[in-house]
Order: structure tokens, then C-alpha cells, then sequence
């Protein structure tokens, strides 16, 4: 059975200063994985989805992030963060099935 | 503009009391979902739908009711058999196997609060 874990349930840090959000994820087979953001009461926005091809995904807001397979991670990164970022953020995996399996995410606190 | 509307934003239930949320999509999605977020615990799948007059349980569907009579359409009932209904509910479609590689689109949520 597929799994997420996101390590981190907070992460704190100042604006303008880099940021790396962890998923690790446990699959028997080939996956797509996909990072959402959430802001307070909202629905989840897609930033990035890695499906094939190139291990590092760009995606909205600046955000990337980096497929690694041996390591079976997908972090996702932002090299200088704005007080607008803060938000939750929810790594995603799929089995090429219908459904998506979600770690518990993360919440990204910017302070200026 | 194409998307997912969720409504009412917030709602407000006595306990005992079934209550329907409403989901509509206008994206030519085959597949449509049901999600309940609680604090720290991510999103869990309640019900979720791959065709029309289909629908599957999924990890905690015990106490919802869901019908999919049109496409566009996939309303959850939190019953009165569900034990803790206060959450933030998420309803999502897709359209697997078409080349959008199961991503999922989201709608804006409903609070439900029942007290």
C-alpha cells in the first residue's frame, strides 16, 4: 500500500530566506507526485506535479522540487520565501490509479 | 470560468440532524471525490466517484451518503450515524486516464459545524 509521510508539521522561517518541505513517499510501483498548497479556508491549489522526465519540477510561485527515487523523496523547495507563502502544503502521490494518497502536511509560518 | 463550487461556505447543524453539501463542476470530469480535513490529519477519503450512477467508499464512509446522478454533480449527506461531523469538507474532480495524469482539482470547502 502506498504512504506519505511530510516529517515536518511546522516549519518556521524568516522572509527572504530559503525553505525546504520534506515528503517521502513508499510505492511498489511507478508513481506521480504532486504538491498542493492550502490557504486558511480554501480549497488546495496545485504548485507542481512530477509525472516522468526531468526529476526537478518548476512550479507556481517559485516553488520546485526534486524527484529522487532511490531515496523515494519529493521536497519541495523555494529559495527565498515572502510573508504571502504562509500557507499549508500537502504532498500527494498516485499509483496511476483514480484516487490520491495524501501525507499530513506541513505549515509553512513566514515571519518578516 | 471552469471550476468547482462548494456551497454554503459555512454550515451550521444540530446534532441529529442529516445534513446535504452541495458540489458542482463544470470541468467535463468523469471523476469526482469527497474529502474531510481535520487538524494534523491531513485529507481522508470519504466517498469518491468514477462514473456516473457509481460511487465507492473510501477510508472513513461510514455515517456519509453520496449520489451521482449527473456528472456535474456529486452532493455528500453527513447523517446523523457520523459521530463527529464537525470538519472542513473538500469535494475534488478529475479526469484520469486522459492524460492528466490523476491530478486533482479542488473546490473551496464547507465548514460544517454541528453543535
Amino acid at each position: 500500500a502506498q504512504s506519505v509521510t511530510q516529517l515536518d508539521s511546522q516549519v518556521p522561517v524568516f522572509e527572504e530566506a530559503p525553505v525546504e518541505l520534506r515528503c517521502n513517499y513508499s510505492s511498489s510501483v511507478s508513481v506521480y507526485l504532486f504538491w498542493y498548497v492550502q490557504y486558511p479556508n480554501q480549497g488546495l491549489q496545485l504548485l507542481l506535479k512530477y509525472l516522468s522526465g526531468s526529476t526537478l519540477v518548476k512550479g507556481i510561485n517559485g516553488f520546485e522540487a526534486e524527484f529522487n527515487k532511490s531515496q523515494t523523496s519529493f521536497h519541495l523547495r523555494k529559495p527565498s520565501v515572502h510573508i504571502s507563502d504562509t500557507a499549508e502544503y500537502f504532498c500527494a502521490v498516485s499509483d496511476n490509479t483514480d484516487k490520491l494518497i495524501f501525507g499530513t502536511g506541513t505549515r509553512l509560518q513566514v515571519f518578516p | 470560468d471552469g471550476g468547482i463550487t462548494q456551497s454554503p461556505k459555512y454550515l451550521f447543524r444540530k446534532e441529529g440532524q442529516n445534513v446535504t453539501l452541495s458540489c458542482e463542476q463544470n470541468l467535463n470530469h468523469d471523476a469526482m471525490y469527497w474529502y474531510r480535513q481535520d487538524p494534523g490529519q491531513g485529507l481522508r477519503l470519504i466517498y469518491y466517484s468514477q462514473i456516473v450512477n457509481d460511487f465507492q467508499k473510501g477510508d472513513i464512509a461510514e455515517g456519509y451518503s453520496v449520489s451521482r446522478e449527473k456528472k456535474e454533480s456529486f452532493p455528500l449527506t453527513v447523517t446523523s450515524a457520523q459521530k463527529n461531523p464537525t470538519a472542513f469538507y473538500l469535494c475534488a474532480s478529475s479526469a484520469p486516464g486522459t492524460g492528466h495524469s490523476y491530478e486533482q482539482y479542488f473546490g473551496p470547502g464547507t465548514r460544517l459545524t454541528v453543535t
